[in-house]
């Protein structure tokens, strides 16, 4: 039971470099989200997706992109990583609206 | 729009003491609720929920009951142990008025139990 799955667990950029932060789920939920959680701020909505090839922007999409080719793939790509973003960054999955949903485990992005 | 509303804490009790955590709402439809658990180093994990007014939710010894009349969603539990120390996001959800996709989180309140 992998539920979702993201990787790399641990990342470290240079100021302007990109990177994919990448997102797998294996229960065949429609919906898809990246969440960032920095201190005193919770979680906020980066991007969603209500399924293949639709997503949508949330609280804070700047300097994000996201794309769903499958069910199953949501890729968070940073363009060019600012120090504002060094944050924990969480994908989540759920079967729809006022389920639960279901978290990766995070990644810990610093960006220097 | 909508809002959820927790104490930050930290929270610091002893093992065995009684726990509340408050957690009230502003919401403009008739939300679902949740509380949310994260354990050091992993993602969110959800705890318990409630879907209509008076329902309770309870999971691991812990409580939660939804009261429209107050707006409130408060987690307790009779007796913590250190294994229950964590950061608990009070959250609801609803797309009449909620986040982007229907659903809003409280700030976390991280709970601290001492042995």
């Amino acid at each position: 039971n992998a539920g979702v799955t993201q990787t790399p667990k641990f990342q470290v950029l240079k100021t302007g470099q990109s990177m994919t932060l990448q997102c797998a789920q294996d229960m065949n939920h429609e919906y898809m989200s990246w969440y960032r959680q920095d201190p005193g701020m919770g979680l906020r909505l980066i991007h969603y997706s209500v399924g293949a090839g639709i997503t949508d922007q949330g609280e804070v999409p700047n300097g994000y992109n996201v794309s769903r080719s499958t069910t199953e793939d949501f890729p968070l790509r940073l363009l060019s990583a600012a120090p504002s973003q060094t944050s924990v960054y969480f994908c989540a999955a759920r079967s729809g609206l006022g389920e639960k949903l279901f978290f990766g485990s995070g990644t810990q992005l610093s960006v220097l | 729009g909508n809002s959820v509303t927790q104490m930050e804490g930290p929270v610091t009790l002893s093992e065995e003491a009684f726990l509340t955590i408050n957690c009230t709402y502003t919401a403009t439809g008739y939300p679902s609720l949740f509380w949310y658990v994260q354990y050091p180093g992993e993602g969110l994990q959800l705890l318990l929920k409630a879907t209509k007014a008076d329902d309770k939710g309870s999971n691991k010894g812990f409580e939660a009951t939804y009261r429209k009349e107050t707006t409130s969603f408060h987690l307790e539990k009779g007796s913590v142990q250190v294994s229950d120390s964590a950061v608990y996001f009070c959250a609801l959800s609803d797309i009449a008025g909620g986040g982007a996709d229907g659903l809003t989180f409280g700030k976390g309140t991280h709970l601290i139990i001492q042995p």
